[in-house]
Order: structure tokens, then sequence, then C-alpha cells
């Protein structure tokens, strides 16, 4: 059963970069998307993007001059990097697994990891 | 703004039915797939629904979806309050080359 632990700096600074990992255990890594979601306070799921197991990445075009995913095939692992954050990043953050990029369904998710953006 | 439209709330009491609408475009919901999410209060998203009607193992047949054309509906019969919970549909969008969810619904079992 696959499992989704994910771990970063719970507060950070306006202007610098946010960081979080997610590790994926008890499945396979390859042959699927993995994805991260955030989620303002109070507010509703925002997509952020995603990236294949072959490093294949997509983005929201909102964010997309700020975010970068990467993964390490090693360890089982994908980052998120947003840079040059402001209040306006503060969020709860989810990475995903997408079940199937042709049916377009996150199957399994982690807890989130709770991000405050600090003046 | 989302690009996928829910209604923000919806209410009933135990036992009832009730329905959350999920409206889209062409590029999203009128040729992809859709799925529901279930959030709980405090908690990450579950998938409740996939590929606009199928649910995961344990899932209760009590949830259901469907959709027509750019819009998806998801139904939930005999309504208990643990079913209390803000309900999100999701999809690709072929047009923006992303995922997109609607606003979301929070659901008050009376």
């Amino acid at each position: 059963q696959v499992q989704l632990q994910q771990w970063g700096a719970g507060l950070v600074k306006s202007s610098e970069t946010l960081s979080l990992t997610c590790a994926v255990y008890g499945g396979s890594f390859s042959g699927h998307y993995w994805s991260w979601i955030r989620q303002p306070p109070g507010k509703g799921l925002e997509w952020i993007g995603e990236i294949y197991h072959n490093g294949e990445t997509n983005y929201n075009s909102s964010l997309k001059s700020r975010v970068s995913i990467s993964l390490d095939t090693s360890q089982n692992q994908i980052s998120l990097k947003v840079r040059s954050v402001t209040a306006a990043d503060t969020a709860v953050y989810y990475c995903a697994r997408v079940g199937s990029n042709f049916y377009y369904y996150m199957d399994v998710w982690g807890k989130g990891t709770a991000v405050t953006v600090t003046s | 703004q989302s690009v996928l439209t829910q209604p923000p709330s919806v209410s009933a009491a135990p036992g009832q039915r009730v329905t959350i609408s999920c409206s889209g475009s062409s590029p999203n919901v009128g040729n992809n797939y859709v799925s529901w999410y279930q959030q709980l209060p405090g908690t990450a998203p579950k998938l409740l629904i996939y590929e606009n009607h199928k649910r995961p193992s344990g899932i209760p047949d009590r949830f259901s979806g469907s959709k027509s054309g750019t819009s998806a509906t998801l139904d939930i019969t005999g309504l208990q309050t643990g079913d209390e919970a803000d309900y999100y549909c999701g999809a690709w969008d072929s047009s923006l080359s992303a995922g997109v969810f609607g606003g979301g619904t929070k659901l008050t079992v009376l």
C-alpha cells in the first residue's frame, strides 16, 4: 500500500524559497505522475504541478515562473520549491499520486504540510 | 476563481439525499474524466469517485457520480453526520495542460 510522507519548513520568510519533500513508500515510483496541490487557509484546492518518473513536468501557468518540481528516483522522493514567496503562498501543501494520467485522479495523498510565510 | 464551478454549500437531514454539481467546459469536464474528493475537517482530501462514476475500494455505494456534457454530479444518499465535509470535483484541462479543481462544496447534515 503506497504511502506518502512529506516534510519541510513550516515557516518561510517573505521573498525566500519554500522547499518541501515527499517520500513514496510501499509502491512503485515509476509509471505515475506525482503532483503537488495546495490549500490556502479557508479556501479550496489549487493544483501546483506534477512530475512524471522520467522527469517530465507540468505546472500551473500562474505559478510556473516561481515553481520547480524535481525527483530523486534513488530515494523515491519528489521535491517542490517555490521561489520569492509572499503571504499569498501561505497554505497547506499536499503531495499526491496521480492514479492514472489518462483518467486523471489523485488516489493517494500525503497528510499535508502547513507553510506560513512571515514578514 | 476556480475553473470548475460548484455550489458553496448544500445541506440536508440525516437519511436524506443530496446532490452536488460541478460545472466546467469542453477542455475539462466536457472531454476528460471527473473525479471527486471528500475532505473531512483538518484532514487531507480523499478520493471518492474517479473516471466519472467509479468508486475506490472501501467507498460505500451511497456515493455515486455521473457526468453529462460539461457538468458532473455527485450524489450522496442515506446521509450520515459523518458525511459532513468539503467536497471537491477535479479534472484535467486539456487547454491549460493542468489539473483543475472546483471551489469546493461544504456539506452540512442538519
